[in-house]
């Protein structure tokens, strides 16, 4: 079975810290991805990866920055978290990117920045 | 850009009714369609694909259509359970990146 975990599942930080949130796939999938889901917004992109120190922008990249240093680890950084970055950040991983090719998730962060 | 809506937002039926959930999307032009469960405050389990050369996909008491013309999948789950209740959640892929719907919260009353 395909594994994804994400280091914290809840997480308060306070504004202007700097943020780490890190995932750990452990079925060598090629594609990593960080979204975050809020109410009425659904899921969201911020950024994703198709091999390692290669980085593309999402949907949402602002105030985000991403770190793919080694094939199963992604990092999402706050460089300097703010109130309106409180939201659940779900980490996914994909095998490839064909059209057979799955998406599988982590079980999620909840971040509250007060 | 790809939008996805999922009709209606909530459901509440009585266990053993069976569940029809509906996807649309703006652009036929996808790589394939997920449909997602999310139970309350965790992650995404992914529960039906179709490629977008496929129509449908089955899976236990699940059965997924795809109709890329129309911009139109709809999820049935047969003989719903309690154990049904959740939010589902359809997603579109163009490239590397899924566009999900807001989801249908599905309610199975005992």
């Amino acid at each position: 079975d395909v594994k994804v975990t994400q280091s914290s599942r809840y997480l308060v930080k306070r504004t202007g810290e700097k943020v780490f949130l890190e995932c750990v796939q452990d079925m060598d999938h090629e594609n990593m991805f960080w979204y975050r889901q809020d109410p009425g917004l659904g899921l969201r992109l911020i950024y994703f990866s198709y091999d390692v120190k290669m980085k593309e922008k999402g949907d949402i990249p602002e105030g985000y920055s991403v770190s793919r240093e080694k094939k199963e680890r992604f990092s999402l950084i706050l460089e300097s978290a703010s109130t309106n970055q409180t939201s659940m950040y779900l980490c996914a991983s994909s095998l490839g990117a064909r059209p057979s090719d799955t998406q599988y998730f982590g079980p999620g962060t909840r971040l509250t920045v007060l | 850009k790809q939008e996805v809506t999922q009709i209606p937002a909530a459901l509440s039926v009585p266990e053993g009714e069976n569940l029809v959930l509906n996807c649309s999307f703006t652009d036929s032009a996808i790589y394939n369609l997920q449909w997602f469960r999310q139970d309350p405050g965790k992650g995404l389990t992914s529960l039906l694909l179709i490629q977008s050369s496929q129509r449908e996909q089955t899976s236990g008491r699940l059965n997924a259509s795809l109709d890329k013309s129309s911009g139109r999948s709809t999820l049935y789950i047969a003989a719903s359970q309690p154990g049904d209740s959740a939010t589902y959640l359809c997603a579109v892929r163009d490239d590397y990146k899924l566009s999900f719907g807001a989801g249908t919260t599905v309610t199975v009353r005992a």
